[in-house]
C-alpha cells in the first residue's frame, strides 16, 4: 500500500462547481499535511496546510480526519484557473514529505 | 524576491554519460531536498540536506547518484553513467529549517532526457 494515496482523477467539472479530492495516508504518526498545486511542467508550489481543525482559504477548505486517517480539498465556485494537479502531501516525525501521485482537476467553460 | 533556482532547465545527454544539476536555495534556507519525478509519477525523494549535519542519502536510487551541498547553500546532484531510466524532472526544493508546519519551495526543476 502506498503510504499516501490519491485518485488521479482527472475530474472534469464545469466553472461554478464545487468539487472535492481525499487523500488517505498510512501512516498514524503522520503530523504534517499540505495541500499543493502543480501546473502542467511546473513546479510544486503550496496551497494550504491542513490543520487539525480544519481551515479555509478563500474558496478553498482543508479538512483533515486523523481517525479515518484521509485529509480533503474541496474547492467552491471553481474557475478555469483552477485547472491543475492536486498534490497531497505528508510529513511524519521527521522532515521527510510524502507525496501523493496527485489528482488532475480540469475545468470546463 | 528570488526563490529556489535551478540550472541547466533541461539536459539532453547521452547514455553512460555523466550530468551535473545545480540548485541554488532561497538564500537563509537551511534545509534542502532533491526529488524525481517521473512522467505521471509523484515526487520521489533522493536526498535531504540539513545545515551541517550528515545528509539523508536514503532515498537515492544507486551509487551513480551523489549529492553534495557546499558551503550550506548551493547543491549539486550528480548521476554518473546515465541510464535511459534516469529521464524524469529533478526537483530541488528548500525550507527555513526542515521542521513542522516548514513550507517547501521548489525550484523550477531540471528535465533530464537520456537518450
Amino acid at each position: 500500500r502506498k503510504e499516501v494515496e490519491q485518485d488521479p482523477g482527472p475530474f472534469n467539472v464545469p466553472e461554478g462547481a464545487t468539487v472535492a479530492f481525499n487523500c488517505t495516508y498510512s501512516n498514524s504518526a503522520s503530523q504534517s499535511f499540505f495541500w499543493y498545486r502543480q501546473d502542467c511542467r511546473k513546479e510544486p508550489k503550496l496551497l494550504m496546510s491542513v490543520y487539525s481543525s480544519g481551515n479555509e482559504d478563500g474558496r478553498f477548505t482543508a479538512q483533515l480526519n486523523r481517525a479515518s486517517q484521509y485529509i480533503s480539498l474541496l474547492i467552491r465556485d471553481s474557475k478555469l484557473s483552477d485547472s491543475a494537479t492536486y498534490l497531497c502531501v505528508v510529513r511524519g516525525g521527521t522532515y521527510k514529505y510524502i507525496f501523493g501521485t496527485g489528482t488532475r482537476l480540469k475545468v470546463l467553460a | 524576491g528570488a526563490g529556489v533556482s535551478q540550472s541547466p532547465s533541461n539536459k539532453v545527454t547521452e547514455k553512460g554519460k555523466d550530468v551535473e544539476l545545480r540548485c541554488d536555495p532561497i538564500s537563509g534556507h537551511t534545509a534542502l531536498y532533491w526529488y524525481r519525478q517521473s512522467l505521471g509519477q509523484g515526487l520521489e525523494f533522493l536526498i535531504y540536506f540539513q545545515g551541517n549535519s550528515a545528509p539523508d542519502k536514503s532515498g537515492l536510487p544507486s551509487d551513480r547518484f551523489s549529492a553534495e551541498r557546499t558551503g550550506g547553500s548551493v547543491s549539486t546532484l550528480t548521476i554518473q553513467r546515465t541510464q535511459q531510466e534516469d529521464s524524469a524532472v529533478y526537483l530541488c526544493a528548500s525550507s527555513i529549517a526542515g521542521g513542522g508546519l516548514d513550507t517547501q519551495y521548489f525550484g523550477p526543476g531540471t528535465r533530464l532526457t537520456v537518450l
